[in-house]
């Protein structure tokens, strides 16, 4: 079965308003991280949150790790927040990593 | 702070010629892996190693090799390129373990193969 899920795929925000991005992962992933991938393609480093609650200026991020969850909340959105964000976690401590599909973050001016 | 650092950027390729994809790491990781990003289909591993001397086929290693001789470089290679390859390649390097196994990516090489 599908092994990390993300919600939406698609998301338009305008510029300014506050969103919330899912990850549901399965038992042999573990250790989520965050990533955006920019515009140019770069992979940026959001959050490493096996658990519990991290925040970083506008974005912040929960994972509830026993019920298989990831919630990363991006408040007062701008265009540079657009992009691709992934959650991912490796696979029964491997270093393989699973992605997600990603969601599309489109924030309009 | 290098962190992971990828070489060639960009790179074009004809159909049946091979290169090696470089990818060094400065953190002192075990864990160092290949990805390669196609259009709607997010990341794919390719090939990934645990340690030096230690590789393992990911999900996607047709047509790649790899190898690991020291724990700072893990060189992908393409021994007869096809247009298939096509993509971008990002390599990862994690400090493996039960522990942090917080990820980080170098910068991507993108490949066209013509």
């Amino acid at each position: 079965g599908i092994q990390v899920e993300q919600s939406p795929p698609d998301l338009i925000l305008q510029e300014g308003a506050n969103s919330t991005l899912r990850c549901n992962f399965s038992d042999s992933v573990n250790n989520l991280q965050w990533f955006h991938q920019n515009p140019w393609g770069q992979l940026i480093n959001l959050f490493y949150i096996p658990s519990g609650t991290k925040q970083n200026g506008r974005l912040s991020a929960t994972t509830v790790a026993t019920e298989r969850y990831s919630l990363l909340y991006i408040s007062s959105s701008q265009t540079t927040d657009s992009g691709v964000y992934f959650c991912a976690g490796p696979k029964s401590n491997t270093g393989k990593l699973i992605f997600g599909q990603g969601t599309t973050l489109q924030v309009k001016p | 702070n290098a962190g992971v650092t990828q070489t060639p950027k960009f790179q074009v390729l004809k159909t049946g010629q091979s290169m090696t994809l470089q990818c060094a790491q400065d953190m002192n990781h075990e864990y160092m892996s290949w990805y390669r990003q196609d259009p709607g289909m997010g990341l794919r591993l390719i090939h990934y190693s645990v340690g030096a001397g230690i590789t393992d086929q990911g999900e996607v290693p047709n047509g790649y090799n790899v190898s690991r001789s020291t724990t700072e470089d893990f060189p992908l290679r393409l021994l007869s390129a096809a247009p298939s390859q096509t993509s971008v390649y990002f390599c990862a390097s994690n400090p493996g373990g039960a522990g942090n196994t917080e990820a980080f990516f170098g910068q991507g090489t993108r490949l066209t193969v013509v």
